[in-house]
């Protein structure tokens, strides 16, 4: 069984441009999660679909971020514009009720960095 | 709101050591534990977890914690660490189908 795949697994931008994260799930995982860790600080979640709705978008920083999960399978992470501060690594898990108790399986991560 | 806290940042440790990397939460409710490891440029991967049962759990790799819930810790330990143990630590904590609120990680360096 494929694990979580992400795309890409870094990127380089500047300043004011876009970038689109893609996170492809374990298949026929209902729950997709972000996650992000800027350097020298903590994992922290960034938002929680259940299938193509939007659970618990709590922790996206602002508008300049923008997610989704068309049809329930994989989903995109777009930052628009990129700021400096948008640096790090954005993980994405998955998992599936009922198996093994909502355990969250993590992608290799996509590591972006704005200049 | 839930909080996580590893009380150590760096570890540096010689091969055959005991490890104990401490971990507390704060959470009012009923919540599931976990650590997970990412060894050097590999992703997050899960050591162990906790739900309920006994609060002596094992995981993979000879590793095992304790969930003490008068101390809302869970603290990880493995009595005899190896090279390859090199990685770094999270501890992570949830209620059920929610977001992982993690600590801020523990970096584990075991020399040869």
């Amino acid at each position: 069984e494929a694990g979580v795949t992400q795309f890409p697994s870094h990127s380089v931008i500047e300043k004011g441009q876009t970038v689109t994260l893609r996170c492809d799930p374990i298949s026929g995982h209902d729950n997709l999660y972000w996650y992000r860790r800027v350097m020298g600080k903590e994992i922290k979640f960034l938002l929680h679909f259940v299938k193509e709705s939007k659970q618990d978008e709590s922790g996206m920083p602002n508008n300049r971020f923008l997610a989704e999960r068309t049809g329930g399978t994989y989903s995109t992470l777009k930052v628009q514009p990129a700021e400096l501060e948008d640096s790090g690594v954005y993980f994405c898990a998955s998992s599936q009720p009922g198996q093994g108790h909502y355990e969250q399986y993590f992608g290799p991560g996509t590591r972006l960095t704005v200049t | 709101a839930q909080s996580v806290s590893q009380h150590n940042h760096h570890v540096i440790l010689s091969e055959a050591a005991s490890l104990e990397l401490g971990c507390n939460y704060s959470y009012g409710g009923t919540v599931n534990l976990f650590w997970y490891v990412q060894y050097p440029g590999q992703h997050l991967q899960l050591l162990l977890k906790y739900f309920s049962g006994d609060p002596l759990v094992k995981g993979i790799k000879g590793f095992e914690a304790e969930f003490i819930k008068s101390k809302f810790s869970f603290n990880l330990r493995k009595p005899s660490v190896q090279w390859s143990d090199t990685a770094e630590y999270f501890c992570a904590v949830n209620s059920y189908g929610n977001k992982l609120v993690f600590g801020a990680g523990t970096i584990l360096r075991v020399k040869s």
